[in-house]
């Protein structure tokens, strides 16, 4: 079963760059690897999607290591409103059909 | 072009009571997932369906189930209710079923509470 797994928590202050690390140690050949944000109460907002090197829109970058066995988010000049969970999302077919699997999710805290 | 929409927002149910959620996709997107949010749990897929037809499901028990129309608007039916039922239920939307590239948008999902 695909498995992601991510820090719990970090701290940053505004106007700094942020980055999150998610390892997916067994992510399969094709699939992508995808990045949500989330506030309190309400639904994960697509943040960037990638599939190796680097992607880069307007509000992040995603870069992607050759073996593809992690990702990294990178938030640039964080500000307070960035304070939110962010979660890696990879696929799994390992019971035949295509699933979605969500990692625990690491809690962004930015500060003054 | 709308996003994904969730109705109710808010919901008090009490233990043995069923629940029906119901989720509007965007325009135009054909598959539509459940997923069950809790702290202790964190993200759980439920199930995925496309052109009416359940396509995935998680490790859910029977009482949670589900069913999309012609419209590919879905609902969610969780019957005889327990305490461990409350959550945040979201909804998301993709354009074709679930793969490696599709993309899900989720809706603000709906709160359910169990006394």
């Amino acid at each position: 079963l695909a498995k992601t797994t991510q820090p719990i928590s970090m701290d940053s202050y505004e106007g700094q760059e942020v980055n999150i690390t998610c390892s997916h140690n067994n992510i399969a050949t094709n699939d992508y690897i995808t990045w949500y944000q989330q506030f309190p109460s309400q639904g994960p907002r697509f943040i960037i999607q990638g599939y190796k090197t680097k992607v880069t829109n307007e509000v992040a970058s995603l870069f992607i290591p050759a073996d593809r066995k992690s990702s990294t988010l990178s938030l640039p000049r964080v500000s307070l409103s960035d304070t939110a969970v962010y979660y890696c999302l990879v696929g799994d077919r390992t019971s035949g059909t295509y699933k979605y699997i969500f990692g625990t999710g690491t809690r962004l805290k930015v500060l003054a | 072009k709308a996003g994904v929409t969730q109705t109710p927002r808010y919901l008090i149910k009490t233990r043995g009571q069923q629940v029906t959620l119901s989720c509007s996709p965007i325009s135009g997107h054909r598959s539509v997932s459940w997923y069950q949010q809790t702290p202790g749990q964190g993200l759980q897929f439920l199930f995925e369906y496309f052109s009416e037809t359940q396509r995935n499901k998680g490790n859910f028990p029977g009482r949670f189930s589900g069913r999309q129309f012609s419209n590919s608007r879905s609902e969610m039916n969780v019957s005889t209710l327990e305490l461990g039922d409350s959550a945040l239920y979201l909804c998301a939307s993709s354009l074709e079923v679930a793969g490696p590239q599709e993309t899900q948008y989720f809706g603000p999902g709906t709160r359910l509470l169990v006394l």
